[in-house]
């Protein structure tokens, strides 16, 4: 069965630090991968997505996130943190178009001034 | 262009009592899904439209819950009668389509529901 697992429940940054926030997946064919950041009281908002053959993808917001396929991981990552940037992150796969999207459990980051 | 709409935001109600949410989704996507989450979870797909028909209801609990999209537009989620656990944010979301697995879905800001 397709899942993601988001092993740290809290990130905390300073400002202008990189950050990373850290997404593997369960091996089953060639995953579609997501990152999806939610803010309080909203809905989740679509930061970027996996396509194949692209290992380090870059996204809205100047997010970037690198896909490492011997390690099944897809981790979200940023030069320069913002406090703007503080939020709830999730990763989610996918295996093709007629399965779920299947969450994390999510990673709240918080980046202190 | 226009977001995915939900009414209403916030929602309290007793148990066993019965309550409807509405998503009006982007203009155009085809797909429509409602979404259960659970405070401090990750979202979980109860049902998945594909125009006006059932895609995936795999996880709805269908003995309480149930959902329509009668035009292939508007989506209602349904939930009668109530129960403490369903305390929840249900999210709707729409896609374009179900072509290759890599479209986004967009998302509504939910309705939050509190059972008492």
């Amino acid at each position: 069965a397709q899942s993601v697992a988001q092993p740290e429940d809290q990130v905390n940054v300073a400002e202008g630090n990189p950050l990373t926030v850290k997404c593997t997946y369960s091996v089953s064919g060639n995953p579609y991968l997501f990152w999806y950041v939610q803010y309080p009281n909203r809905g989740l908002q679509f930061l970027l997505k996996y396509i194949t053959g692209d290992n380090l993808v870059k996204g809205s917001y100047g997010f970037e996130a690198e896909f490492n396929k011997s390690q099944t991981s897809f981790h979200l990552k940023k030069p320069s943190a913002l406090v703007s940037d503080s939020a709830l992150y999730f990763c989610a796969v996918r295996y093709s178009g007629n399965t779920p999207l299947v969450f994390g459990k999510g990673t709240r980051l918080s980046v202190i001034a | 262009e226009a977001g995915v709409a939900q009414s209403p935001r916030y929602k309290i109600i007793e148990k066993r009592q019965s309550v409807a949410f509405w998503c009006n989704p982007i203009s155009g996507h085809a797909t429509l899904y409602w979404y259960q989450q659970i405070l401090g979870q990750g979202p979980k797909l109860l049902i998945q439209f594909q125009n006006n028909g059932v895609v995936d209801d795999s996880q709805l609990p269908k003995d309480r819950f149930s959902a329509e999209r009668l035009k292939g537009v508007d989506s209602t989620l349904k939930i009668q009668p109530a129960k403490l656990e369903d305390s929840a944010v249900y999210l709707c979301a729409s896609s374009l389509g179900m072509g290759p697995g890599n479209q986004p879905q967009h998302f509504g800001d939910g309705t939050r529901l509190s059972i008492l």
